[in-house]
């Protein structure tokens, strides 16, 4: 089984520029999740979808980023316009459970990441 | 609030067992999990204990869970350097469906 696919690994950018990242998650996961993880520290949560509406983004900085999931498959987020403390890893989850089903064991698969550097 | 708390690094000798700690906020979790995390790779899920046990065993690993007190931890036997790496502590926060992840523990083994 094909596990969660991210692109790209790596991305050096300047302050103020933008910048996309794509997510594959595993066949058949209906919840999507998009983490940051800052160096140090664990993933923070920033958005959760379920199929293609969203369930959670209560801790997207919503004037820079934005998330989308077509079709209830891949995902990109995206940052326009990124600041020096957007340097992070960008992790993408998937999980086969509903995300509002509470008896759920909602077991996430994690992708390899993005590391994203902005200078 | 929501808060996951752990030590940040533990240093064991080979063979012996390590014992990593987590303390959480939230006493009407659900699921509790233990993530690794090798460098320049995702999390992996290790393992999880539902909220109405209080141990759960897998070969090497075993989890212990204190609910009255809201401690976790992960007891790791006979401990290899393949086991070097950062361990999660998580919590499924019961009023959401989002899971709080901890600082992470920095497992090292000497030999």
């Amino acid at each position: 089984e094909a596990g969660v696919a991210q692109s790209p690994r790596y991305k050096i950018i300047e302050k103020r520029q933008s910048v996309a990242f794509w997510c594959n998650p595993i066949s058949g996961h209906a919840t999507l999740y998009w983490y940051q993880q800052i160096l140090g520290q664990g993933p923070k949560l920033l958005i959760q979808f379920q199929n293609n509406g969203v369930v959670d983004d209560s801790q997207l900085p919503k004037d820079r980023f934005s998330a989308e999931r077509l079709k209830g498959v891949d995902s990109t987020l995206k940052i326009q316009p990124a600041k020096l403390e957007d340097s992070a890893v960008y992790l993408c989850a998937s999980s086969l459970d509903s995300a509002t089903a509470l008896i759920a064991k909602n077991i996430q698969y994690f992708g390899a990441g993005t590391r994203l550097s902005v200078l | 609030g929501e808060d996951v708390e752990q030590s940040l690094f533990l240093s064991v000798r080979e063979g012996d067992s390590s014992v990593i700690n987590c303390t959480y906020t939230d006493s009407s979790s659900t699921y509790l999990y233990w993530y690794k995390q090798e460098p320049g790779a995702g999390l992996q899920l290790l393992t999880y204990i539902f909220s109405n046990m209080d141990m759960k065993q897998d070969q090497r690993l075993t989890v212990l869970l204190n609910k009255k007190d809201k401690h976790l931890s992960l007891r790791i036997a006979d401990t290899q350097t393949g086991d070097s790496a950062i361990y999660f502590c998580a919590e499924r926060y019961s009023s959401a469906s989002k899971i709080i992840f901890g600082s992470g523990t920095r497992l090292s083994i000497r030999p």
